[in-house]
């Protein structure tokens, strides 16, 4: 499955460090999400955009910042996280207007 | 306050039998649910969709069942084979392009 794609698929940084989870869809969407699904807890919405605007921001902390530039391309931007920011990340996107989401593969983070 | 739970962390099944994935839901503000099929490092696969006007929907081996008055759905795969084996997600979604509400998931084995 290539219609959504993430890179990197594994990053391991410091909590001093900066770096960007980067997404691209190929399936025409114009919705993109940011999930977060930590160890035995359901999938966290952190982000959506639709249309290139972000539309949703589920209180998620300031050291998680996305940027969308177009509809095809989605990124999270990481700066001084914890370890408890460790978990899967997840890109997803979708057509508004339809319910279904289609996911990326996940990057899988650790913050030491 | 989970909205959506799954409150069967696993199942086992024998090959050629039926498997039976459960949810339930508090917000009777849902109107769309969705089952997602996770692997191992990949992203979650949307699976079938169902919406609230409807009982049963069905897509080759798997159907999808939906008590309103119970807020209950439940999947159900037959025959179950051991490619099956995976993590479903139960999730719901409220109005036109509400955001997808996750269960924690239920993980499948399905034994040859």
């Amino acid at each position: 499955e290539t219609g959504v794609t993430q890179t990197p698929r594994h990053l391991v940084m410091g909590m001093t460090n900066k770096k960007s989870l980067k997404c691209e869809q190929h399936l025409g969407h114009n919705a993109m999400y940011w999930y977060k699904q930590s160890a035995k807890k359901p999938l966290e919405l952190m982000f959506v955009y639709s249309l290139e605007e972000r539309v949703e921001n589920n209180s998620v902390p300031s050291r998680f910042s996305p940027e969308c530039p177009n509809s095809s391309h989605l990124f999270l931007h990481l700066h001084t996280l914890q370890p408890e920011d460790s978990a899967l990340y997840l890109c997803a996107s979708s057509q508004v207007g339809i319910h279904e989401q289609y996911f990326g593969p996940g990057t899988r983070l650790t913050v030491t | 306050d989970q909205q959506v739970k799954q409150n069967s962390p696993s199942l086992s099944v024998q090959e050629g039998r039926i498997s039976i994935l459960n949810c339930d839901y508090t917000n009777s503000m849902f109107d769309y649910f969705l089952w997602y099929k996770k692997y191992p490092a990949e992203g979650p696969t949307f699976l079938i969709s169902i919406s609230s006007i409807k009982d049963k929907n069905e897509d080759g081996r798997f159907t999808v069942f939906l008590n309103k008055s119970a807020k209950h759905l439940s999947l159900h795969i037959v025959p179950s084979q051991p490619g099956d084996s995976a993590v479903y997600f139960c999730a719901a979604s409220g109005g036109s392009q509400g955001n997808l509400i996750f269960g924690k998931g239920t993980k499948l084995s399905v034994k040859p």
